[in-house]
């Protein structure tokens, strides 16, 4: 079956790093998303990854292992407006995309 | 920057009333898509276009209906309303290239049916 897990709620301090991990088993894999969404708004692009290893874009960075069927958003520097849901999604075919149930992410003061 | 704008925001239905949630995008964008959004659970694919005219079924298309007859337009139809049709509904656009996969989400409609 699709499967994609992602912890349900992760708590951390401003200022400090935070990783939040995604894995999957998908009948096909063409490339991995993550996606930001605040309380209310729609979910906003942060990255995409094809390839396996680490791709850096300022304070977030995605991580990808396809063979161990693995990925992590890592925040660097939290602030407060990281406050939000990040969702984890692979790009399955041509079209559709096989989304995680995200993760919440705290911050505390 | 590409804009996807939805027809409501909030919206309050009775249980068996016919619902039509718009969306439209100003990108020229190929792709078309809808989701709806439960707590605990994922994007939820319902129907998605690839081009006017043309639409597939995702994983949940039951109750719901799709038209899509100009490039920028997609509407999404709740034939009779129920309860269990509560919820949050994306939708969402995506260029045609192979080096854009990236989707664009509207602002949502929270669809509540009572």
């Amino acid at each position: 079956g699709q499967n994609i897990d992602q912890p349900t709620e992760m708590t951390a301090t401003e200022g400090a790093i935070v990783q939040i991990n995604c894995t999957y088993q998908t009948s096909g894999f063409n490339g991995l998303f993550w996606y930001q969404q605040h309380a209310g708004e729609a979910p906003t692009f942060l990255s995409y990854n094809v390839l396996d290893g680490l791709e850096e874009k300022g304070r977030f960075s995605s991580f990808l292992s396809r063979s161990k069927g693995y990925s992590y958003l890592l925040l660097k520097e939290l602030q407060m407006k990281d406050s939000a849901s990040y969702l984890c999604a692979v790009r399955d075919g041509d079209y559709q995309l096989i989304w995680g149930a995200g993760t919440k992410l705290i911050i505390k003061p | 920057d590409v804009k996807v704008t939805q027809s409501s925001r909030y919206l309050v239905k009775r249980t068996g009333e016919k619902v039509f949630l718009e969306c439209v995008q100003d990108m020229d964008h190929e792709n078309m898509f809808w989701y709806r959004q439960d707590p605990g659970l994922g994007l939820r694919l319902i129907y998605f276009s690839y081009d006017v005219k043309m639409k597939e079924k995702g994983d949940i298309p039951e109750g719901y209906s799709v038209s899509r007859e100009k490039k920028e337009r997609f509407s999404l139809i709740l034939e009779s309303a129920s309860t269990n049709q509560t919820s949050m509904y994306l939708c969402a656009s995506r260029g045609g290239g192979q080096e854009s996969y990236e989707q664009y989400f509207g602002p949502g409609t929270r669809l509540t049916v009572t």
